[in-house]
């Protein structure tokens, strides 16, 4: 069964702050890992990933995929209060249950201004 | 274009009571999908359909889970009887195809006192 490991399960930082959060998975037929953001509603889709090495970036956001060593990190800098909120990791295979997303529990930020 | 739109956006309701949760997902996407979020279990997909057909229920926890989809622009998640460990936000979201990022609606908070 895929699994995703989040962590930390919650940071708190000040404005201006740089941020690292980490994403380690296991996947049979590694297809796609997805990073998303939590306010209080909907997650909202950050970043899709499939290839190692290549950096997404959106702005202050930037995240890159590990496929070796099974692991994404998902990096925020000069960090705002705006920036709070859960973000979520998943990964979908590319198997027979190929349109599933399994997610991490989430890493909790807390931006203080 | 609305976004996904789930309905009530919080439901408190008694034990054994029957609930009812309503989704209308963007329209021209075909691919279905009802999560559950609690603290515990992060995030979990109860049911995926794909064309309106239901292809994977094996996430629904017990027959008081029930899943409809009547058409391509209306899906129930209902529950009955209804019972306190049901407390969770229930998501809906939908996709084109597998499409590698869903589009969730804002949740329903249900709360089974």
């Amino acid at each position: 069964e895929d699994k995703v490991v989040q962590s930390p399960l919650s940071l708190v930082v000040h404005e201006g702050d740089t941020v690292t959060l980490n994403c380690s998975y296991e996947v049979t037929n590694f297809r796609s890992l997805l990073w998303y953001k939590q306010e209080k509603k909907a997650p909202t889709f950050l970043f899709m990933l499939t290839s190692s090495g290549i950096e997404k970036k959106s702005g202050r956001l930037s995240s890159i995929l590990d496929k070796k060593e099974l692991f994404s990190i998902l990096n925020i800098t000069a960090t705002q209060t705006g920036d709070s909120a859960v973000y979520l990791c998943a990964v979908r295979n590319s198997g027979g249950s190929n349109y599933k997303l399994t997610f991490g529990k989430g890493t909790l930020l807390t931006v203080n201004p | 274009d609305a976004g996904v739109i789930q309905s009530p956006r919080h439901e408190v309701t008694e034990m054994g009571q029957e609930v009812t949760l309503r989704c209308k997902p963007i329209s021209g996407h075909n691919s279905l999908f009802w999560y559950r979020q609690t603290m515990m279990r992060g995030l979990e997909l109860l049911i995926y359909f794909n064309n309106n057909v239901p292809i994977d229920d094996s996430g629904m926890p017990e027959d008081r889970f029930s899943a409809k989809m009547p058409n391509a622009s209306f899906s129930t998640l209902k529950i009955q009887p209804s019972e306190p460990r049901d407390s969770a936000v229930y998501f809906c979201a939908s996709s084109w195809g597998q499409g590698d990022g869903y589009t969730f609606g804002s949740g329903t908070r249900l709360t089974v006192v």
